[in-house]
């Protein structure tokens, strides 16, 4: 059974730094990956995804994402942050022949001015 | 394109009262989902379809029905509703269970008094 882990469950960072959410996987077959982002009061949007090819996957709002196969990680980074993308941000994961993807518990980031 | 629709944006129901959640999506997917999410929570999947005609229970289904008459829409009955349904309510469809992106709707906020 595949499972997702986000590491921490909160994120408070200062506004312009750089900010890393991390998202670990467990699976015992090829996998494809997911962030997603969950404004207040809102539904989950998609940011980026992984489906093959390169590793380094780049999404919307200046977010991007690296597929490490070794560590079974996904994290989600972005150089510097501002006060909008705080947010929930949720990491999920499917494989072929999955009816449904696995989300892991969600990570809050608060951007402080 | 409209995506996924939710209705209606808010309720309030008393104790033991009954009601459908709507949705509907307009891209032709043929996995669709229903969703609840806490306060400060990840999301929970309470019930999912692979097709029109088909459904099965996710991880929280009990206290809900769903039906899947046409791959369009996908309804979610509440039957008898107790203080502990009081929650937010997310319904998703993908072309694909394991390797696509879901799209969700924006959300149905239901408050049980």
């Amino acid at each position: 059974a595949q499972s997702v882990t986000q590491l921490d469950s909160q994120v408070p960072v200062f506004e312009e730094a750089p900010v890393e959410l991390r998202c670990n996987y467990s699976s015992s077959v090829s996998v494809y990956l997911f962030w997603y982002v969950q404004y207040p009061n809102q539904g989950l949007q998609l940011l980026l995804k992984y489906l093959s090819g390169s590793t380094l996957v780049k999404g919307i709002n200046g977010f991007e994402a690296e597929f490490n196969k070794s560590q079974t990680s996904f994290h989600l980074r972005k150089p510097s942050v501002h006060i909008s993308d705080t947010a929930e941000y949720f990491c999920a994961v499917g494989h072929s022949g999955a009816q449904k993807l696995v989300f892991g518990q969600g990570t809050r980031l608060t951007i402080n001015p | 394109n409209a995506g996924v629709t939710q209705t209606p944006k808010f309720r309030i129901l008393k104790i033991g009262q009954s009601m459908t959640l709507q949705c509907t999506q307009d891209m032709n997917h043929n996995y669709m989902y229903w969703y609840r999410q806490d306060p400060g929570m990840g999301l929970k999947l309470i019930y999912y379809s692979v097709g029109a005609g088909i459904t099965d229970k996710g991880e929280v289904p009990n206290g809900y029905n769903v039906s899947r008459s046409t791959t369009e829409d996908f309804p979610l009955r509440l039957e008898l509703a107790a203080p502990s349904q009081t929650s937010v309510y997310f319904c998703a469809s993908s072309t694909d269970g394991g390797e696509q992106p879901q799209h969700f709707g924006d959300g149905t906020r239901l408050s049980i008094l």
